[in-house]
């Protein structure tokens, strides 16, 4: 069974850069899509982007300026990185995968997800 | 982007009760439309896909329905594991997006 876990400082600078990885534990990287999402204290859910094995990636316009992901496949793992941080990006971090079901991808594997505190 | 409005923000009921919970989109979404359930601390989990399929696993008292704009989850008969909070995700336009969530909380 496939199980994803994040890792990365829990606490980051304002106008640093986040860097979080997630490991992908009994099943290969080199297969499906792997997402990033965040949730804010009290709030939704927000998508950040995804990364396909092949590499290519699409991210949420409001972030995609700040964004960056990449795969590690002789780890079996993928990164998130947010440059210039805010409070605004104060959440819990998400990693999950996208699996086909019916006529789209949807996330059928998560993380436990890791909070994530930028301070001043 | 794609508003999905939830409603209603809160349901309390009693276990054994009907829950109805409803998303609705500021377009349509065709039936590209999830729901996943969220308890505290924990990631969310996939219920249904493509409005009206049930993820593997999930109980037959789960249910949803819609298409275009207006959709609807409904747990026929809640048991004690059901309180909790449920999102729906549209994937029918880039990007995708969540509603605001449906806290269902014991009466």
């Amino acid at each position: 069974q496939v199980q994803l876990q994040e890792s990365g400082p829990g606490l980051v600078k304002s106008s640093e850069t986040l860097s979080l990885t997630c490991t992908v534990f009994g099943g290969s990287i080199n297969t499906y899509y792997w997402s990033w999402f965040r949730q804010p204290p009290g709030k939704t859910l927000e998508w950040i982007g995804y990364i396909h094995y092949s590499e290519s990636a699409s991210y949420n316009p409001p972030l995609k300026s700040r964004v960056t992901m990449s795969l590690d496949t002789s780890k079996n793992q993928f990164s998130l990185r947010l440059r210039s941080v805010t409070a605004a990006d104060t959440a819990v971090y998400y990693c999950a995968r996208y699996s086909e079901y019916g006529g789209r991808h949807y996330m059928d594997v998560w993380g436990k997800g890791t909070t994530v505190t930028v301070s001043s | 982007e794609i508003v999905l409005t939830q409603s209603p923000a809160t349901l309390s009921l009693s276990p054994g009760e009907r829950a109805t919970l409803s998303c609705w989109a500021s377009q349509s979404v065709s039936s590209y439309l999830a729901w996943y359930q969220q308890k505290p601390g924990q990631a969310p989990r996939l219920l249904i896909y493509d409005a009206s399929n049930r993820a593997p696993g999930i109980p037959a008292r789960f249910s949803g329905s819609g298409s275009g704009t207006d959709f609807t989850l409904t747990i026929s008969s809640l048991e004690p594991e059901d309180f909790a909070v449920y999102y729906c995700q549209q994937r029918g336009n880039w990007p995708e997006t969540f509603g605001q969530g449906t806290k269902v909380e014991i009466k």
